[in-house]
Formats: C-alpha cells, sequence, structure tokens
C-alpha cells in the first residue's frame, strides 16, 4: 500500500532561518511520481515540483531545495532564510501507477510552517 | 495560462439537501479527479475519471456520490443526500498524463448544516 508520512505537524522558525520539511514515502511501484505543494492560508493548492522515481538529482530553485533518497525513501524540502511569505501548509504526494492506471495521488498529512518576524 | 475553475466557492445546504459542486478542468486534460479535505486534515481522494467513466474510487466515494461530465467540458460531483461530515473543501484536479503534475482548481468549500 501507499503510504506518506510528514512526521512534523508544525515548525515554527524566525525569519531568515532555514527550515526542511520531511517526507518519507512508501511504495511497492519501481515507477512513481513525488510531489510537494504549498498550501496558504486562503485556501488553494499550488505546485511546487515533480520528481520521478528515476531522477534522484536534488533541485534547487531560488530559496527552494529539494532532496530526493530512493535509499531512504524520502524526499525533504529545505527552505532557505525562509520569509514570512513562506507560511503555510506543505504538503508531500505520492502517485504510483496503480493497476487502474488512475495515477491519483496519496497526500502525506501536512506541515504547517510559521515564519515569524 | 489555462486553469483549473470551480464553482461556487462556497456552499452552505442543510443536511438532506443534494448539492451539485462544479469544475471545468483544463481543455487538454484526460484524467480528472475529486478530492476532499476535511478542515485541518490531509486532502483524499474521491474518484478518478477517465474516458467517461469512473476508473478508481476510495471508501469515502459511496453511493452519495456521483461523479459526471455531461458536455465535455463540465466536470461535476454530486452529494445525494448531505450529511455533517461532508462538510469540508472540495478540490477538482485534472492532467493530461501522468509525467505532469495534476492541476487544482480553486477549490469549493461546502459547509453542511
Amino acid at each position: 500500500a501507499q503510504k506518506v508520512t510528514q512526521a512534523q505537524t508544525e515548525i515554527s522558525v524566525v525569519e531568515k532561518e532555514d527550515v526542511t520539511l520531511d517526507c518519507v514515502y512508501e511504495t511497492r511501484d519501481t515507477t512513481y511520481y513525488l510531489f510537494w505543494y504549498k498550501q496558504p492560508p486562503s485556501g488553494e493548492l499550488v505546485f511546487l515540483i515533480r520528481r520521478n522515481s528515476f531522477d534522484e538529482q536534488n533541485e534547487i530553485s531560488g530559496r527552494y531545495s529539494w532532496n530526493f533518497q530512493k535509499s531512504t525513501s524520502s524526499f525533504n524540502f529545505t527552505i532557505t532564510a525562509s520569509q514570512v511569505v513562506d507560511s503555510a501548509v506543505y504538503f508531500c504526494a505520492l502517485s504510483e501507477g496503480s493497476g487502474s492506471g488512475t495515477y491519483k495521488y496519496i497526500f502525506g498529512t501536512g506541515t504547517r510552517l510559521k515564519v515569524l518576524a | 495560462e489555462p486553469e483549473v475553475t470551480q464553482t461556487p466557492s462556497h456552499q452552505v445546504t442543510q443536511m438532506g439537501q443534494e448539492v451539485i459542486l462544479r469544475c471545468v478542468p483544463i481543455s487538454n486534460h484526460l484524467y480528472f479527479y475529486w478530492y476532499r479535505q476535511i478542515l485541518g486534515q490531509k486532502v483524499e481522494f474521491l474518484v478518478s475519471f477517465y474516458n467517461n467513466e469512473i476508473s478508481e474510487k476510495s471508501e469515502i466515494f459511496d453511493d452519495q456520490f456521483s461523479v459526471e461530465r455531461p458536455d465535455g467540458s463540465n466536470f461535476t460531483l454530486k452529494i445525494r443526500s448531505t450529511k455533517l461530515e461532508d462538510s469540508a473543501m472540495y478540490f477538482c484536479a485534472g492532467i493530461r498524463d501522468r509525467v505532469q503534475e495534476q492541476f487544482f482548481g480553486p477549490g469549493t468549500r461546502l459547509t453542511v448544516l
């Protein structure tokens, strides 16, 4: 069965601190996709990144970076020099090809990040 | 840039009433989804829809729920007889193929009184 674990329920940091959000997943498939979404207080889901299971290269986008390690089934997200606008709930999600090929997402429980000024 | 739209943004209904939540996916998408997020909780898969039929549904998606794509553009979720526990944010999403991320609509907040 698929599973996504975000063990950190809530994290508070002071502005300009770096913060890492953890995501651990379980899947039996060899082909799967991992995602991070941001949910600001307004409620929409904002796509941040997609990573497929064959690409373990880490990625950096501005202040955001992602570390994908298949050996530990982890896909962690780091925000460097956090800002108040980063305050949101962050969800990690897994998509694998089930027999029906629906590619549905399995979401983690989310991590609420509070960045204090 | 094309986007997914959902109407209404907020729906308030009485327990036992029927509601229809509407979504207009991006026109070249092929796979469509409904997800639910109870306040403060995670986003949960409800149902996926491909080639004009349900391809997968979760345990949440019982006989009170149905989906339709009546005219090739709108994608609707109907709840036949709402319960208090149906109160949640409902998100519609779509993709063209699996190498994409899912494109989510802004959500409909359903409040059942």
